[in-house]
């Protein structure tokens, strides 16, 4: 069975330019979820979707992110103008079940923004 | 807001010896929490999980102990190997929680 992937895995961009991440889940995953890890720091949580439908957003730092999931199948995390303080690691997990489940963690897309 | 720290940020250990990892939590609605496993250049990997309801889980070689008194969370690896040199995050999540709050992790290194 395929884990769940992320591209790119590397990203290097200038401050005000647009990046736009992608994420496919363990196929039957309904549930979908963006973390970030700036350097040195905790692993945080921006956003949980079900399906296509965001079940919750809370973690998301600011209107310059935009995240989709059309279909209820791949997702894409988009920045838009990049700043620098968004420099990070962006993974991606998913999970069959919503509450109290393991969630299977992507490889992380690294955003560096110059 | 949530908070889940660890004690040390890095620990080094022998091979064959035991380590133990720490983790800290302030939410004590906290209901389920998970350790990971994170090696250079992939994602966080699930190690093992115990519910508030539990004292004390194991698996193969590792052993994860809650107190929820003093809320403190710690991994036990026994018989340390190369392999298990990574950083290792703790995370929790509240009763009915769909999000998990992580630790800063802990830098483990195994020497041979």
């Amino acid at each position: 069975e395929a884990g769940v992937t992320q591209f790119p895995s590397h990203s290097v961009i200038e401050k005000g330019q647009t990046v736009t991440l992608r994420c496919d889940p363990i196929s039957g995953h309904d549930n979908l979820y963006w973390y970030r890890r700036v350097m040195g720091k905790e692993i945080k949580f921006l956003l949980h979707f079900v399906k296509e439908s965001k079940q919750d957003e809370s973690g998301m730092p600011n209107n310059r992110f935009l995240a989709e999931r059309t279909g209820g199948t791949y997702s894409t995390l988009k920045v838009q103008p990049a700043e620098l303080e968004d420099s990070g690691v962006y993974f991606c997990a998913s999970s069959q079940v919503t509450v109290d489940n393991e969630q299977f963690f992507g490889p992380g897309t690294r955003l560096t923004v110059l | 807001g949530e908070s889940v720290g660890l004690h040390l940020p890095t620990l080094s250990v022998q091979e064959g010896d035991n380590s133990i990892i720490n983790c800290a939590y302030s939410n004590s609605a906290s209901d389920y929490f998970i350790w990971y496993k994170q090696e250079s250049g992939k994602g966080p990997q699930f190690i093992i999980d115990i519910r508030s309801n539990m004292d004390k889980r194991q698996g193969q070689r590792v052993t994860v102990l809650l107190n929820k008194t003093v809320k403190h969370l710690s991994l036990q690896i026994a018989a340390t190997q190369p392999g298990d040199s990574a950083v290792y995050f703790c995370a929790e999540s509240g009763w009915g929680g769909n999000q998990f709050y992580f630790g800063t992790g802990t830098s483990l290194t195994v020497i041979p």
